[in-house]
C-alpha cells in the first residue's frame, strides 16, 4: 500500500506558467518534508512542514501542509526551465520508527522553454 | 564540504556476481540508511545504521542482500549473488543525530545487472 499519493504523476508544461501538485496521505504525519531530484542525482531537500496549516515560501515555491497534517502541497509561480526534475515528498511519524521517512513515487516536472 | 559520497556511480554485472556498493557519509552524521529506487516502486528503504549499529533491516528484500558500517566514516551494501531484478539506484543518505527528519543523498549508483 502506498501510503503517500502524489499527484499528478507528471506534468509538462510552458515556461511562466504556475502549477500545483499534491501529495496526500490516509496516515498523520509529524513532519512532511518535499525533495528535488534532478536526473542523476539524490533528492535535495527543499523545506520541512512541521505544523498543520503551515505555509513556506522558497523564493517562486509555496509548500502548504494540510490542518490534519496528513496532506501537502507545492506551489510554483512562473516555473522555469530550471525547476524540471522529480519532486518528492517525504513523511515523517513520531515515536517508534521516527527515524524513517516514507516517500511518495514523485510528480515527473518538465519545464519547457 | 564535502556531500555523502558514493561509488561506484555505474555498475553493471551479470547474474550471479556478486556487488558491493560502497557510502561515505558526510562527517558528523551519525545515521546512515540505504535506498533502492525504481520506477515501479519508487525509494525504498532497505536498512537504517545509528552510531554504526544497524537499527533496521527489514527492507532488506532477502538474504542476498547485506550491509556493514564498520565505523562512522565507511558503509556497503553487498548483494551476492545479484539478480537482473536487482537492477536499480541505489542511494545512500546520512543525517545528523535523531532531533531532525533532515536527511542528505549521495549521487547514487546505477546498478545494472544483465
Amino acid at each position: 500500500t502506498q501510503l503517500l499519493e502524489q499527484s499528478p504523476q507528471f506534468l509538462s508544461i510552458q515556461e511562466g506558467e504556475n502549477l500545483t501538485v499534491y501529495c496526500n496521505s490516509s496516515s498523520v504525519f509529524s513532519s512532511l518534508q518535499w525533495y528535488r531530484q534532478e536526473p542523476g542525482e539524490g533528492p535535495v531537500l527543499l523545506v520541512t512542514v512541521v505544523t498543520g496549516g503551515e505555509v513556506k515560501k522558497l523564493k517562486r515555491l509555496t509548500f502548504q501542509f494540510g490542518d490534519a497534517r496528513k496532506d501537502s502541497s507545492l506551489h510554483i509561480t512562473a516555473a522555469q526551465p530550471g525547476d524540471t526534475g522529480l519532486y518528492l515528498c517525504a513523511g515523517a511519524k513520531s515515536g517508534a520508527g521516527s527515524y524513517q521517512l516514507t516517500f511518495g513515487k514523485g510528480t515527473k516536472l518538465s519545464v519547457i522553454p | 564540504d564535502a556531500g555523502v559520497i558514493q561509488s561506484p556511480r555505474h555498475e553493471v554485472t551479470e547474474m550471479g556476481q556478486e556487488v558491493t556498493l560502497r557510502c561515505k557519509p558526510i562527517s558528523g552524521h551519525n545515521s546512515l540508511f540505504w535506498y533502492r529506487q525504481t520506477m515501479m516502486r519508487g525509494l525504498e528503504l532497505l536498512i537504517y545504521f545509528n552510531n554504526n549499529v544497524p537499527i533496521d533491516d527489514s527492507g532488506m528484500p532477502e538474504d542476498r542482500f547485506s550491509a556493514k558500517m564498520p565505523n562512522a566514516s565507511f558503509s556497503t551494501l553487498k548483494i551476492q549473488p545479484s539478480e537482473p531484478r536487482d537492477s536499480a539506484v541505489y542511494f545512500c543518505a546520512s543525517r545528523r543525530g535523531t532531533g531532525t527528519y533532515e536527511q542528505y543523498f549521495g549521487p547514487g549508483t546505477r546498478l545494472t545487472v544483465t
